[in-house]
C-alpha cells in the first residue's frame, strides 16, 4: 500500500545550524510529494512540494528533492531560526487524498 | 480573504453522546476533506466531498462516524455514541478543485471522557 516514513523526533538544533529530515515513501506509481508544516497554535500549511521525480521544491529556505531511486524526499534548511520551531509532515497524494508520515517536531534555541 | 473555517474549537463530550463538527470551506472549493490527527494514529485521511457527494470515504474508522455536505459548501461530521478512543483533532481541508492544493482549518479538538 502507500505510506509515509519520516524520522522521529524531536530535533533539537541551535539557531543557524544545518536541518535535515528524513523522509521515505512507499507507493505503486510516482505520487506527488509534500512538506507540509504546523506552527504552535496554527493549522497546517504547504510548505513546498514536488510532482515528479528529480524535481526540487523549495520555500522559504526549505528544499526537498523528489528522488525515486531512493523513494525519498528529505527536507534541508542550511541555517534554521527560532521562528522555524514547528512540526513537520512528509505526505503523498494518492486518489486525491493526503497520506502524512508522523510527522517531526523541530525545536530551534538561540 | 477568510480561510477554512472549524467550529467548534474545542469540543468535549461523555462517552455514548453524539457530537456533530462542522467545516466551512474556502468560498469557491468545490473539494473538501476531513482528516484526524491523534496520538496512537498521526494524521489520517477520514473521508473527501466533491462538491455534494462522497467519492472517497475510506477513511471512515467505522459506522459511528458519517459526513455530509450540502449546497457544496458546508460540511458536517457527525460521529455517533461516541468512545474515548474517538478523541483526537479533527482537520477539515479544501481546494479549487481534485488534485489542487489543500487549504487547511484551524481543527476541532474532540475529547471524549
Amino acid at each position: 500500500g502507500n505510506s509515509v516514513t519520516q524520522m522521529e523526533g524531536p530535533v533539537t538544533l541551535s539557531e543557524e545550524a544545518f536541518l535535515t529530515i528524513n523522509c521515505t515513501y512507499t507507493a505503486t506509481g510516482y505520487p506527488s510529494l509534500f512538506w507540509y508544516v504546523q506552527y504552535p497554535g496554527e493549522g497546517l500549511q504547504l510548505l513546498l512540494k514536488a510532482t515528479k521525480a528529480d524535481d526540487k521544491g523549495s520555500n522559504k529556505g526549505f528544499e526537498a528533492t523528489y528522488r525515486k531511486e531512493t523513494t525519498s524526499f528529505h527536507l534541508e534548511k542550511g541555517s534554521v531560526q527560532v521562528s522555524d520551531s514547528a512540526v513537520y509532515f512528509c505526505a503523498l497524494r494518492r486518489a486525491d487524498k493526503l497520506i502524512f508520515g508522523t510527522g517531526t517536531r523541530l525545536q530551534v534555541f538561540p | 480573504g477568510a480561510g477554512v473555517s472549524q467550529s467548534p474549537s474545542n469540543k468535549v463530550t461523555e462517552k455514548g453522546k453524539d457530537v456533530e463538527l462542522r467545516c466551512d470551506p474556502i468560498s469557491g472549493h468545490t473539494a473538501l476533506y476531513w482528516y484526524r490527527q491523534s496520538l496512537g494514529q498521526g494524521l489520517e485521511f477520514l473521508i473527501y466531498f466533491q462538491g455534494n457527494s462522497a467519492p472517497d470515504k475510506s477513511g471512515l474508522p467505522s459506522d459511528r462516524f458519517s459526513a455530509e455536505r450540502t449546497g457544496g459548501s458546508v460540511s458536517t461530521l457527525t460521529i455517533q455514541r461516541t468512545q474515548q478512543e474517538d478523541s483526537a483533532v479533527y482537520l477539515c481541508a479544501s481546494s479549487q478543485r481534485e488534485g489542487r492544493e489543500q487549504f487547511f482549518g484551524p481543527g476541532t479538538r474532540l475529547t471524549v471522557l
